[in-house]
């Protein structure tokens, strides 16, 4: 069974700096994927980036970036130069490859100020 | 991108009658689709799997009976609620997988359930 765990239900930042999200997960599988989701106010999930557990090299989207540490089971999210657009909801997730289903965390409500 | 679109976005009906929520994959054949439940600022709860031509596959703890979901097509699923009660209120998301390996999914913009 898989476990996603994040340890942060709010996180606030300002506008123009750096947060990081934190994650840890859980899996007995050697093939997987990590992800984090968004959820915005307007409640439609979207995609924020994705990271293959067999790639060393962590994903970077532009502002987003992961520090994916597999030994310690860490996947945290940095936002730079944050927006007031990325307030959001955001959701860490786990892809079981043979299972075929991905296992969510609690999620982290970020907060933007102006 | 691949477009996920859920509808009704909201509904409210009366304790007893059915619901039918409609999740398509707007330009893409979604050959696996999910069903998830969501209270107010929590997680997503996996309620079922839905495969294109075969049964759905349910999560532990929920009432196969209650919750029917159809997934008749390659671009459409759909989730029932039957003999709806004020506790199935909630807020109700499917999400698509285009298939392949990672699991990426695409989300619904989620349906808003209310039983008076």
């Amino acid at each position: 069974a898989q476990t996603v765990t994040q340890s942060q239900p709010e996180m606030s930042v300002q506008e123009a700096e750096t947060v990081t999200l934190s994650c840890t997960y859980d899996t007995s599988e050697s093939d997987y994927y990590l992800f984090w989701y968004k959820q915005p106010p307007s409640r439609q999930m979207i995609l924020v980036i994705r990271q293959e557990a067999y790639k060393q090299q962590n994903a970077t989207e532009n502002r987003f970036s992961v520090n994916f540490q597999k030994a310690a089971k860490s996947f945290s999210l940095k936002i730079s130069d944050s927006q007031l657009g990325d307030a959001a909801m955001y959701f860490c997730a786990s892809h079981n490859t043979n299972a075929g289903k991905s296992t969510f965390g609690d999620g982290t409500t970020l907060t933007v100020k102006p | 991108g691949a477009v996920v679109s859920q509808h009704p976005s909201w509904v409210i009906c009366k304790s007893g009658t059915s619901v039918k929520i409609e999740c398509r994959s707007l330009d893409f054949q979604a050959t696996t689709m999910f069903w998830y439940r969501q209270f107010p600022k929590q997680s997503l709860m996996l309620m079922a799997t839905s495969n294109e031509g075969s049964k759905a596959t349910y999560e532990q703890g929920v009432e196969k009976d209650k919750f029917l979901i159809n997934h008749a097509s390659l671009t459409l699923s759909t989730l029932t609620v039957t003999s709806a009660h004020p506790e199935d209120s909630s807020f109700y998301i499917c999400s698509a997988s285009i298939g392949g390996h990672t699991g990426e999914l695409f989300f619904g913009e989620g349906s808003r359930l209310t039983v008076l």
